[in-house]
C-alpha cells in the first residue's frame, strides 16, 4: 500500500484565479495519476504524471488549463487555472499498487 | 458514453441486512474489477476486487460477484454496519498495452446508509 498526503484539503477561490494542489507519497512511484470528482458524477482522470517528463493529459484535458509538475519520484503538483465555477470539484492523486489504486484525501475546490 | 455504470444513486438498509450494490460495465477488454468506499472528505479507499477469471471473491463481510455473460458485478455486504454508510465506487481496470500500468474507469457511484 501507499500513504498519499494531499493539501489542502479544501479551498475557495476566486474566478480567473489559480489553485495549485500538492501530493506526497511515502515511496517511490513511477507514475501518479490525477482525477476529478465533479459533483454527482464519477472520477475521471485527468492526467497521468511520470517523472522526468511531460504529463500525458486525457481527452478533454489540457495542459494550459491543468498544468502539473512531477519534480521527483515521491511528489507532483497540480494547478488548476484561470478558474471558473464549473472547476468546482474534488480533485484527487493517485499512485497505482500491483491490481488497486491508491488515493489521497482530495482536495474540495469551490470557485466563486 | 459511460462504461462503468451504477444505476443506483443511493441505496438504505437496516442494520444487520444484507447490502447489495450492483454494478454494469460495457467494455469486454476489462480484465479487473474493483470496489471502493468513499467517505466524505476522504478519498476513496480499496475495499475488495475480482478477477475476471474468477465469479467471487469474499473477505469478511463482503464478496463480490462477477457475471461475465451478463457483464455485471454485485458487492454484498452482510450484515451491515451504520459504519458502512459511505458511497461505494465500482471501478474497471484494463491495463494499458506496453506501458506497464492500467487504466480505471470509475462508475459515479452508490450512497449507502445503513440505518441503526
Amino acid at each position: 500500500s501507499a500513504v498519499i498526503s494531499q493539501k489542502p484539503s479544501r479551498d475557495i477561490c476566486q474566478r480567473g484565479t489559480s489553485l495549485t494542489i500538492q501530493c506526497q507519497v511515502d515511496s517511490q512511484v513511477t507514475m501518479m495519476f490525477w482525477y476529478r470528482q465533479q459533483p454527482g458524477q464519477s472520477l475521471t482522470l485527468i492526467a497521468t504524471a511520470n517523472q522526468g517528463s511531460e504529463a500525458t493529459y486525457e481527452s478533454g484535458f489540457v495542459i494550459d488549463k491543468f498544468p502539473i509538475s512531477r519534480p521527483n519520484l515521491t511528489f507532483s503538483t497540480l494547478t488548476v487555472s484561470n478558474l471558473s465555477p464549473e472547476d468546482s470539484s474534488i480533485y484527487l492523486c493517485s499512485v497505482q499498487g500491483n491490481t488497486e489504486a491508491f488515493f489521497g484525501q482530495g482536495t474540495r475546490l469551490t470557485v466563486v | 458514453d459511460q462504461q462503468v455504470k451504477q444505476n443506483s444513486p443511493s441505496l438504505s438498509v437496516q442494520e444487520g441486512r444484507i447490502s447489495i450494490l450492483n454494478c454494469d460495465y460495457t467494455n469486454s477488454m476489462f480484465d479487473y474489477f474493483l470496489w471502493y468506499k468513499k467517505y466524505p472528505a476522504e478519498g476513496p479507499t480499496f475495499l475488495i476486487s475480482i478477477s475476471s477469471i474468477k465469479d467471487k471473491n469474499e473477505d469478511g463481510r463482503f464478496t463480490v460477484f462477477l457475471n461475465k455473460s451478463a457483464k455485471h458485478l454485485s458487492l454484498h455486504i452482510v450484515p451491515s454496519q451504520p459504519g458502512d454508510s459511505a458511497v461505494y465506487f465500482c471501478a474497471a481496470s484494463a491495463k494499458i498495452s506496453g506501458a506497464g500500468s492500467y487504466q480505471l474507469t470509475f462508475g459515479k457511484g452508490t450512497k449507502l446508509s445503513v440505518i441503526p
